[in-house]
């Protein structure tokens, strides 16, 4: 049974640059949550869909970043234009239904950015 | 707003020493609890969570957590750490919405 996938696993980037960050959930979970995860802030919650459908983005950073749902299995996180304060491990993660229901999230295997 | 306040940032322990990790979380209603684990280098995995019932949960790996209301707290505990159980833990809390919201999370070192 394959948990959440992420790519890429790990990317290095220059300043400046495009980076897309990609997202396939467990099949059937309705819910989809990005998280991103510092030394500093610890693990923060960027943004969570709903049936593809954005609900809560206010731990978006800044307009730099965005994220897409385009259909139940697959979803993706930009930024544009990188800065090196980006440089984190961004994790996916999926539920079955409502949290509120007893279910669990399941987190992917995470994307280690590094932008120089 | 929902918030985890872990206040245990780094310990340090010799293997078969008792584990306490402390964790707070300021919501006065119902919530859901939960405590991951992620491995160096690995993703974040649940160990255990508390809906209701019983406040007293067990995990797996011989985790336990409990939960008292009126303190708003779910320490999670071992009796005896192995080295394998060096890692980075994170409380979390649900308060009956869709967002799972975490702690800033305890580095645990177990040595030898």
């Amino acid at each position: 049974d394959a948990g959440v996938i992420q790519s890429p696993r790990h990317e290095v980037t220059e300043m400046g640059q495009e980076v897309t960050l990609r997202c396939k959930p467990i099949s059937g979970h309705d819910y989809l949550f990005w998280y991103r995860q510092t030394m500093m802030r610890g693990l923060e919650l960027l943004i969570y869909f709903n049936n593809n459908v954005p609900i809560d983005d206010s731990g978006m950073p800044e307009d730099r970043f965005s994220a897409k749902m385009p259909n139940a299995s697959f979803s993706t996180l930009k930024i544009q234009p990188s800065e090196p304060r980006d440089s984190a491990v961004y994790f996916c993660a999926s539920s079955l239904a409502l949290l509120a229901g007893a279910n669990t999230i399941y987190f992917g295997e995470g994307s280690w950015l590094t932008v120089v | 707003a929902q918030s985890v306040s872990q206040h245990n940032h780094h310990v340090i322990l010799s293997e078969a020493a008792s584990l306490e990790l402390g964790c707070n979380y300021s919501y006065g209603g119902t919530v859901n609890l939960f405590w991951y684990v992620q491995y160096p280098g690995q993703h974040l995995q649940l160990l255990l969570k508390y809906f209701s019932g019983d406040p007293l949960v067990k995990g797996i790996k011989g985790f336990e957590a409990e939960f008292i209301k009126s303190k708003f707290s779910f320490n999670l505990r071992k009796p005896s750490v192995q080295w394998s159980d060096t890692a980075e833990y994170f409380c979390a809390v649900n308060a009956r919405t869709d967002k799972l919201i975490f702690g800033t999370g305890t580095r645990l070192q177990v040595f030898p």
